[in-house]
């Protein structure tokens, strides 16, 4: 099946400093990746689409000098959190789609999620 | 725009007991709608989906009927087990249509099985 992971899992930070979570598809190459948020006892909000080779879209309402994302490889993608505050304590998900053509036993039509990573800014 | 709403948890059953979360969803068009399921410490994993109105998603003993008429696709399993406590979240297709675009996600309803 597809893996996906991300790294860190946890990071504590201090307020001003910045944050770099990594998401990485460990099977399979994604030209599209997707970067969530999720705050306690809410639903996961997309922030951005991340596009291999070109720069990522993001939603409404998401700064994108604030949470930069970056889509250098066919497997990986970052974001990072600049100047961090307390507001942007969340749980971090990230997810990634297989190409149409995979051929590996893939369910091309599903989307597969890393474990999430929890962002504590003091 | 779109949106879904799932019944909040969380849910306590006893082993073997019937399970239903309710999903209703608001959209434009025809999306697809999905159940993803977390177990603690793992990463979201697609349990099953529909394309269509009247298509019904099954896996694991789980089944969802996407239901047009009134807007929902609420999920099902008729004997719960201890290894079904997890997360379950609803979810639609977003503007771009499949998952190839963003999903819309319901905000999780959290199932304990009891022995």
């Amino acid at each position: 099946g597809a893996v996906v992971s991300q790294h860190p899992s946890w990071v504590i930070c201090k307020s001003g400093t910045s944050v770099k979570i990594e998401c990485r598809s460990l099977d399979f190459q994604a030209t599209t990746m997707f970067w969530y948020r999720q705050f306690p006892k809410q639903s996961l909000m997309l922030m951005a689409t991340s596009n291999e080779g070109s720069k990522a879209t993001y939603e409404q309402g998401v700064e994108k000098d604030k949470f930069l994302i970056n889509h250098a490889s066919l497997t990986l993608s970052t974001l990072t959190v600049t100047s961090a505050h307390p507001e942007d304590s969340s749980f971090y998900i990230c997810s990634a789609s297989p190409p149409l053509l995979a051929g590996m036993n893939l369910r091309t039509d599903t989307q597969y999620f890393g474990p999430g990573t929890r962002l504590t800014v003091l | 725009g779109n949106s879904v709403t799932q019944m909040e948890g969380p849910v306590t059953l006893s082993e073997e007991a019937f399970l239903t979360i309710n999903c209703t969803y608001t959209a434009t068009g025809y999306p697809s709608l999905f159940w993803y399921v977390q177990y603690p410490g793992e990463g979201l994993q697609l349990l099953l989906k529909a394309t269509k109105a009247d298509d019904k998603g099954s896996n694991k003993g789980f089944e969802a009927t996407y239901r047009k008429e009134t807007t929902s696709f609420h999920l099902e399993k008729g004997s719960v087990q201890v290894s079904d406590s997890a997360v379950y979240f609803c979810a639609l297709s977003g503007r771009n249509g499949g998952s190839q675009g963003n999903l819309i996600f319901g905000k999780g309803t959290k199932l304990s099985v009891k022995p």
